[in-house]
């Protein structure tokens, strides 16, 4: 059982490049997210997913884009890199309602 | 929205000693409260979690406490060991239909040998 799968863990771009982290889960999680974290700034929400085909914005959604066409995947969309982008990105999947949030292990991104 | 406020920023605790940290929450409407920890260069991983309607939880040395009248929660550790060294993030989660976990911005806990 893999849980959450993120790739790639590392990226370095140039700023304007534009790129995809992808993400999978195979808990059957109709629940899904992403989160960027920064240093003091503890994990904001980027975007969200509560099923196929829905998703909606978080605290930090500007510069970022994602789609939910199947259940096991909620990629993120870096549209055009600026160096404010530079961070963690962390992808987590959970059952709907209160319950644990598993999360991926990491994309680290440089924006130079 | 959600808006989750923790305290201290940074934690320093000689091992065997006692740990708190306290968080505070805005949306009256939250009705679950996990708290996560995070090792140097590793995922947030979930170690305790308390509903609305328990007062306080306790799970071996860790325990979470809420006060839903003064909307907020705290974790605490009691003899403390170096593995506890860490980042901890407290969270809030709204009701179901608003599914967005909100957390706060982390303590950095040490233990001292």
């Amino acid at each position: 059982n893999a849980g959450v799968t993120q790739t790639p863990k590392f990226q370095v771009l140039k700023t304007g490049q534009s790129m995809t982290l992808q993400c999978a889960q195979d808990m059957n999680h109709e629940y899904m997210s992403w989160y960027r974290q920064d240093p003091g700034m503890g994990l904001r929400l980027i975007h969200y997913s509560v099923g196929a085909g829905i998703t909606d914005q978080g605290e930090v959604p500007n510069g970022y884009n994602v789609s939910r066409s199947t259940t096991e995947d909620f990629p993120l969309r870096l549209l055009s890199a600026a160096p404010s982008q530079t961070s963690v990105y962390f992808c987590a999947s959970s059952s709907p309602g209160p319950g644990e949030l598993f999360f991926g292990e990491g994309s680290r991104l440089t924006v130079l | 929205g959600e808006n989750v406020e923790q305290h201290p920023s940074t934690l320093s605790v000689q091992e065997g000693d006692s740990a708190v940290i306290k968080c505070t929450y805005s949306d009256s409407a939250s009705n679950y409260f996990p708290w996560y920890k995070q090792e140097l260069g590793k995922r947030p991983q979930l170690i305790i979690d308390i509903r609305s309607n328990v007062g306080e939880k306790k799970d071996q040395r860790i325990a979470v406490t809420l006060n839903k009248t003064a909307k907020h929660f705290s974790l605490h550790i009691t003899e403390t060991q170096p593995e506890d060294s860490a980042v901890y993030f407290c969270a809030a989660r709204g009701h179901f239909g608003n599914e967005k976990l909100t957390f706060g911005t982390g303590t950095r806990l040490t233990i001292i040998p």
